[in-house]
C-alpha cells in the first residue's frame, strides 16, 4: 500500500523567508499529485495539482514540483507571510484512490 | 468554482444514535469520498463512490455505511454511534473525465466535527 511521508512535521519561520516542504511516496507509480492547505478546524483547500504529464505547477508565490522517478514532491513558498500559517498536506493518486501525508504544520512569525 | 457542502459544521450525538452526514457537490463529479481525520492519524478513507448506487470500502469502513441515490449527494451513516467515532468528517469529490482540467483533482467540503457522548 502507498505510504506518504511529509517532512518536517512542523516548521516555524520568520516572515519573508522562502521555504520548502517535502513529500515522498513509497510507490512512485502515482498518477497525480495534489497539495492542500488546511486551517484549524476547517476542510482542505486545493492549492496545486500536478497532473501525470506535468512536472511542476505554479500559483502566485507557490511552486510545486514532482519527480516520479524518486517518488518525491516539493512545495516551495516564496516570501512567506503570517497568513501562510496552516497545515499543508500532499496527496498522490492512482486511478480513484488518493493517499495523503499527515501534513506539515507551518507557522510564519511576524 | 466547485462547491462541496456538508449538512452540518458541528454535531453532538449520544451513544447508540443513528447519525446521518450529508454531502452535496455541484460539479457533476462522478467520484465522491468520505474521510475521517484524527490528530496524529491523518486522513483515513471510510468509503468512496464512483457512480450512483455504487460504493467501495475504504480503509476503515467498520461501523459506517453510505448511500448514493443521486449523483450530487453522498451520505455517510453511523448505524449506532460510539464514542470512538468522535472525529472530523470530511467529504470530497473529483472528476473522472480525462478531458476536464480538474481531472482527478479532489475538492473538499468544510468538514463536520462530530462529538459522540
Amino acid at each position: 500500500k502507498q505510504e506518504v511521508t511529509q517532512i518536517p512535521a512542523a516548521l516555524s519561520v520568520p516572515e519573508g523567508e522562502n521555504l520548502v516542504l517535502n513529500c515522498s511516496f513509497t510507490d512512485s507509480a502515482i498518477y497525480n499529485l495534489q497539495w492542500f492547505r488546511q486551517d484549524p478546524g476547517k476542510g482542505l483547500t486545493s492549492l496545486l495539482l500536478i497532473q501525470s504529464s506535468q512536472r511542476e505547477q505554479t500559483s502566485g508565490r507557490l511552486n510545486a514540483s514532482l519527480d516520479k522517478s524518486s517518488g518525491r514532491s516539493t512545495l516551495y513558498i516564496a516570501a512567506s507571510q503570517p497568513g501562510d500559517s496552516a497545515t499543508y498536506l500532499c496527496a498522490g493518486s492512482t486511478s480513484n484512490q488518493f493517499y495523503f501525508g499527515t501534513g506539515t504544520s507551518l507557522t510564519v512569525i511576524p | 468554482d466547485v462547491k462541496v457542502t456538508q449538512s452540518s459544521r458541528y454535531l453532538v450525538k449520544r451513544t447508540g444514535e443513528k447519525v446521518f452526514l450529508e454531502c452535496v457537490q455541484d460539479m457533476d463529479h462522478e467520484n465522491m469520498f468520505w474521510y475521517r481525520q484524527d490528530p496524529g492519524l491523518g486522513l483515513r478513507l471510510i468509503y468512496f463512490s464512483y457512480d450512483v448506487k455504487m460504493k467501495e470500502k475504504g480503509d476503515i469502513p467498520e461501523g459506517y455505511s453510505v448511500s448514493r441515490e443521486k449523483k450530487e449527494r453522498f451520505s455517510l451513516i453511523l448505524e449506532s454511534a460510539s464514542t470512538n467515532q468522535t472525529s472530523m468528517y470530511l467529504c470530497a469529490s473529483s472528476s473522472d473525465n480525462p478531458l476536464a482540467t480538474t481531472y482527478n483533482e479532489q475538492f473538499f467540503g468544510p468538514g463536520t466535527r462530530l462529538t459522540v457522548l
